[in-house]
């Protein structure tokens, strides 16, 4: 109940395109749900995130799709570029204990060809 | 304003012997947490500790794992007698003090190899 599972695996967009990666959950009790971007080397860095109350969040070229009946979200890339490439882990946290505890994906591994 | 510090970044230990990971939490945070990723894999919650407090080590081996947080220094995730399965990136994560702190912010990451 606690995964969230994620797909693609890996995915190859055109410079321009559009880059979307899928998740799903099981816990409704999750409140909290953040997508994280890796640079191979580096630890994940916050990239947007999203609570259930809303729909739909956009920053800049980042945006969530969340659809709380369906317990999908899923993050869209607008004009995708080289630099994006990273691997994108999506993720649902529940405020438990006094502390959101976090559960990943498997991630996404994003490559951006010119 | 740096960043969440992690030493050594690279680890290379053989079969039985320990390995020692530290974290320094970002500046103000008094909260820290492990998490574990094996290679083509997401992250695994380890362990979350406040200041000399172990407050969630659910997702934390029975055996071999320990990590404390002391009131001085870094936070400290120890491995003892490695095995060919404790080869991973071990990151840590810190949040500041505070009710429903959402963000957590990560270091670089140790990557330990075990022979």
């Amino acid at each position: 109940q606690q995964q969230v599972k994620q797909s693609p695996q890996s995915l190859i967009v055109q410079k321009g395109g559009i880059s979307i990666i899928n998740c799903a959950y099981e816990n409704t009790a999750f409140d909290y749900f953040p997508w994280y971007q890796q640079f191979p080397g580096k630890g994940p860095a916050l990239l947007i995130a999203i609570r259930p109350d809303v729909s739909e969040k956009k920053e800049g070229r980042f945006t969530i799709s969340f659809n709380k009946s369906a317990k999908q979200f899923s993050l869209h890339i607008m004009d995708s570029q080289p630099g994006d490439s990273a691997t994108y882990f999506c993720a649902a946290s529940l405020y438990s204990g006094g502390y959101q505890k976090v559960t990943f994906g498997t991630g996404t591994k994003l490559q951006v060809i010119p | 304003n740096a960043g969440v510090m992690q030493n050594p970044r690279h680890l290379v230990r053989r079969r039985g012997q320990e390995a020692r990971l530290r974290c320094s939490p970002m500046k103000g945070h008094s909260h820290v947490y492990w998490y574990r990723q094996l290679p083509e894999e997401g992250l695994k919650f380890m362990v979350y500790l406040q200041k000399e407090n172990i407050i969630d080590e659910s997702g934390m081996p029975k055996e071999r794992f320990s990590a404390e947080f002391p009131k001085e220094g870094p936070s400290i995730l120890r491995i003892q007698q490695v095995v060919r399965g404790d080869s991973a990136a071990y990151f840590c994560a810190s949040s500041p003090p505070g009710l429903a702190t959402d963000t957590q912010y990560f270091g670089p990451g140790t990557r330990l190899t075990v022979l």
